[in-house]
């Protein structure tokens, strides 16, 4: 599976959009990118995928680049309960959804 | 939406013990998932399995075993618990037909060995 960089930790005011950004210049053309979230004392929830295409669901937005080798999740009109820490994982489709979770971007949603 | 629930949130037992981690998923998915997570170390796969009664290493098996005799049930065992096996444990589960196959996780169950 192909190594994900994403910044340690991002600010965002409350009802803007937050952008988070994930690069994974190594890349293969069979990885899905996938975002999962992990708020304090649970575990991870998932958040939304994609292969080549922008995605878009109730929760978010997924932009990839052309390339494929960056991308960015959107969360369009974060909320306090939006904090939490983002994990951008890419993974190849045939092994069983195996993923390899890294430490990810620490969100802050602030009044 | 499915459900990934785990027996225990929280859980305390002896070094030396043998301890039964449970987790069931309501979704009949085929793909089921054992993982800890530690300050630092991030997310690290136990072990996985692909469907009922077959199971895979992942990258830290050793001082753990598995079982998975019904498609819906995935059990995490700890032979002989070790104070370095506290930790928070976190089950998942994903389908081997939707598209990406994305994982669904319960809630963990935090275990300390003392």
């Amino acid at each position: 599976d192909a190594k994900t960089t994403q910044p340690t930790s991002m600010d965002c005011a409350e009802g803007r959009a937050a952008n988070l950004p994930c690069n994974h210049s190594t890349i293969s053309g069979n990885e899905y990118v996938y975002w999962y979230r992990q708020i304090h004392s649970q575990g991870p929830q998932y958040i939304i995928h994609g292969l080549k295409n922008n995605e878009t669901n109730e929760m978010a937005s997924l932009i990839i680049t052309e390339d494929r080798k960056s991308s960015t999740l959107i969360l369009p009109h974060a909320t306090l309960r939006d904090t939490a820490v983002y994990y951008c994982i890419v993974s190849v489709n045939t092994n069983a959804g195996k993923s390899t979770f890294g430490d990810g971007t620490t969100l802050t949603v602030k009044p | 939406d499915v459900k990934v629930t785990q027996s225990s949130r929280y859980l305390v037992k002896r070094t030396g013990e043998k301890v039964f981690l449970e987790c069931v998923q309501d979704m009949d998915h085929e793909n089921m998932f054992w993982y800890r997570q530690d300050p630092g170390l991030g997310l690290r796969l136990i072990y996985f399995s692909y469907d009922v009664k077959m199971k895979e290493k992942g990258d830290i098996p050793e001082g753990y075993s598995v079982s998975r005799e019904k498609k819906e049930r995935f059990s995490l065992i700890l032979e002989s618990a070790s104070t370095n096996q506290t930790s928070m444990y976190l089950c998942a589960s994903s389908s081997r037909q939707s598209r990406g196959k994305p994982q669904h996780f319960g809630d963990g169950t935090r275990l300390s060995i003392l």
